[in-house]
């Protein structure tokens, strides 16, 4: 299993944009990379995944580089709703489960 | 997205009694279905993976006796946390993975269990 490293915990103030990078050293040929957003009491919430290059959807951007051996997740003009803990999970998962690291706890004040 | 939902949000229970907690898939076929618990201020921990049909698979240090799983239907996962104790409290979290769509896993809303 790709194990991750986030920082744990990053500051920001409404409307600037945040990037959280994860470094996944062994990612495996078939593997994804998933990024979701928890809340406190509340199951994670889906945010954005990909396989390589970049990938953009309506809430965020996700940037991988060639080697894959890293990911940065880039949420642009954050609000104080955007206060969350991400997780960034690499895993094949149509063989197995996806395993929690640490997170990154993003606090963002006014 | 695809929509999990975990039934009930919340129990209190007696020690020594158990509880079921139910995952089902809403808009979707789950052959798979994954269990986690999490304390507070801390990560998901893979319990168990939920196998349609076939018995769950348990991570190394979860008591299969105690953590009862059974996936019965393409769309619903339970999970029975038996003769409960107070360390069991925690907050159980299923997520699934759509049959026909790779390799998206969708969360629940989790479901907070306090056992006094």
């Amino acid at each position: 299993l790709a194990k991750t490293t986030q920082p744990i915990s990053m500051d920001s103030y409404e409307g600037q944009e945040v990037n959280i990078t994860c470094s996944h050293n062994n990612i495996a040929t078939n593997d994804y990379i998933t990024w979701y957003q928890q809340f406190p009491s509340q199951g994670p919430r889906f945010i954005i995944q990909g396989y390589k290059t970049k990938v953009t959807n309506e809430v965020a951007s996700l940037f991988i580089p060639a080697d894959r051996k890293s990911s940065t997740l880039s949420l642009p003009r954050v609000s104080l709703s955007d206060t969350a803990v991400y997780y960034c999970l690499v895993g094949d998962t149509g063989r197995r489960a996806l395993t929690f690291g640490s997170g990154t706890r993003l606090q963002v004040q006014p | 997205g695809a929509v999990v939902s975990q039934h009930p949000s919340w129990v209190i229970c007696k020690s020594g009694t158990s509880v079921k907690i139910e995952c089902r898939s809403l808009d979707f076929q789950a052959t798979t279905m994954f269990w986690y618990r999490q304390f507070p201020k801390q990560s998901l921990m893979l319990m168990a993976t939920s196998n349609e049909g076939s018995k769950a698979t348990y991570e190394q240090g979860v008591e299969k006796d105690k953590f009862l799983i059974n996936h019965a239907s393409l769309t619903l996962s339970t999970l029975t946390v038996t003769s409960a104790h107070p360390e069991d409290s925690s907050f159980y979290i299923c997520s699934a993975k759509d049959r026909l769509s790779g390799n998206t896993i969708y969360f629940g809303e989790g479901s907070w269990l306090t056992v006094v």
